[in-house]
């Protein structure tokens, strides 16, 4: 079964600090994404790689960035957070080849900004 | 953002009952319909991937119909039972990205 681990299940951080996102996975899938899910929204896409060191915009990408320097591990890394920022994060992989094989995703990170 | 609506919002059902409930989603460029159920305190697990008008899937006690030239699927819970009560959610693949409906949450009542 494929594996996605994501480093925190909950942060809080402060106004203005620069905060890490890790994500994990051991299915040597090229395929992740970095989304974002608020009360009343679908799952939002912010940032998504289909290679090393390869980035792609995704919906709302503003305030965001990601990095890509292995393949298993995709960071998303927000420069300077804001409160607006405070929500629950998923990572999710797929597999290089089929646009319609599932998504695998980790168990979130709920993020505090305060 | 393409929009996918999930109707209703949530829905609580009697142990023992059957439900049911939409997924709405562009009728044009349409490539595949994922669900997904998402329990408390996990990741959200795939059901299904349906791609082709009038596909029908089955897992269980869950099934899922699909109507692509009307824009519409069903996801059906026979005799519902505790374990059932979490979030589901659809995403639609137009292009190389999912858009996701913002979910139906199931509560079963014991």
């Amino acid at each position: 079964d494929v594996k996605v681990t994501q480093s925190s299940r909950y942060l809080v951080k402060r106004t203005g600090e620069k905060v890490f996102l890790e994500c994990v996975q051991d299915m040597d899938h090229e395929n992740m994404f970095w989304y974002r899910q608020d009360p009343g929204l679908g799952l939002r896409l912010i940032y998504f790689s289909y290679d090393v060191k390869m980035k792609e915009k995704g919906d709302i990408p503003e305030g965001y960035s990601v990095s890509r320097e292995k393949k298993e591990r995709f960071s998303l890394i927000l420069e300077s957070a804001s409160t607006n920022q405070t929500s629950m994060y998923l990572c999710a992989s797929r597999g290089t080849g089929n646009y319609n094989s599932p998504l695998h995703f980790g168990n979130g990170t709920r993020l505090t900004v305060t | 953002i393409l929009n996918v609506e999930q109707s209703p919002q949530s829905l609580h059902v009697q142990e023992g009952d059957s439900t049911n409930f939409t997924c709405s989603f562009p009728s044009s460029n349409f490539y595949a319909l994922h669900w997904y159920r998402w329990e408390t305190a996990k990741s959200p697990e795939a059901l299904f991937v349906m791609t082709l008008n009038g596909d029908e899937k089955k897992k269980g006690r869950i099934s899922a119909t699909l109507n692509t030239k009307e824009g519409y699927s069903y996801l059906y819970i026979k005799g519902s039972q505790p374990e059932d009560s979490a979030t589901y959610l659809c995403a639609f693949r137009g292009d190389y990205k999912l858009s996701f409906g913002a979910g139906t949450t199931v509560t079963v009542r014991a």
